[in-house]
């Protein structure tokens, strides 16, 4: 098992533009989630998905947020009409049902850049 | 709501001194605790956890013990090396669906 996969590991965008970032998790793990991470800040709950179930989505993600888990494996964030307040570390978990006691695997993030 | 309070960084220690991180949580329920450290241009690892009162979580020489009466974390190490710069997170495991809720981190940067 290779860990959490995230791509790309870097992005760099066009205010207005969108974008879209990809999660692999680990292949067992049929918890997902997605954080945002801000310079100087701990990462913040955006989303988690049980299987390909949305459970959870924070006040964070506005509507122009979009998540996705087609078939409880790999998940999508995308993010319409970027803003440079959206520049930030996008991060994806994994666990376990248990993950509450054995904790979460992430991944090495997306870096969003807007310009 | 639940939240996670952690010191304020950057720490700068010399090699092989003492380490001490506060970490003190507001939780309803009885919440798992976890310390994560994230090195330069890298993800989060996880670095250890206690997932009841008093239990006492280690890894790498770090430890932290659960102290329900205090509600707090603290991580600490009896000698630091160069290696363990990086930021330290102290989260918990709160929310409906178990959801990690972080402090804000601390830098910690050791010298040799």
């Amino acid at each position: 098992d290779t860990g959490v996969s995230q791509d790309p590991r870097h992005k760099i965008t066009k205010r207005g533009q969108n974008v879209t970032f990809r999660c692999d998790p680990i292949s067992e793990h049929n918890r997902l989630y997605w954080y945002r991470q801000t310079l100087g800040q701990g990462p913040e709950f955006l989303t988690y998905f049980q299987n390909e179930a949305q459970l959870e989505k924070s006040r964070l993600l506005s509507d122009r947020f979009s998540a996705e888990r087609p078939k409880g494996s790999f998940s999508t964030l995308e993010i319409q009409r970027t803003e440079q307040g959206d520049s930030a570390m996008y991060l994806c978990a994994s666990s376990s049902a248990s993950g509450r006691n054995y904790g979460y695997t992430f991944g090495s993030g997306t870096r969003l850049t807007v310009v | 709501g639940d939240s996670v309070t952690q010191m304020e960084g950057p720490v700068t220690l010399s090699e092989e001194a003492f380490l001490t991180i506060n970490c003190t949580y507001t939780a309803t329920g009885y919440p798992s605790l976890f310390w994560y450290v994230q090195y330069p241009g890298e993800g989060l690892q996880l670095l250890l956890k206690a997932t009841k009162a008093d239990d006492k979580g280690s890894n790498k020489g770090f430890e932290a013990t659960y102290r329900k009466e205090t509600t707090s974390f603290h991580l600490e190490k009896g000698s630091v090396q160069v290696s363990d710069s990086a930021v330290y997170f102290c989260a918990l495991s709160g929310g409906s669906q178990g959801n990690l809720i972080f402090g804000k981190g601390t830098k910690l940067s050791v010298k040799p």
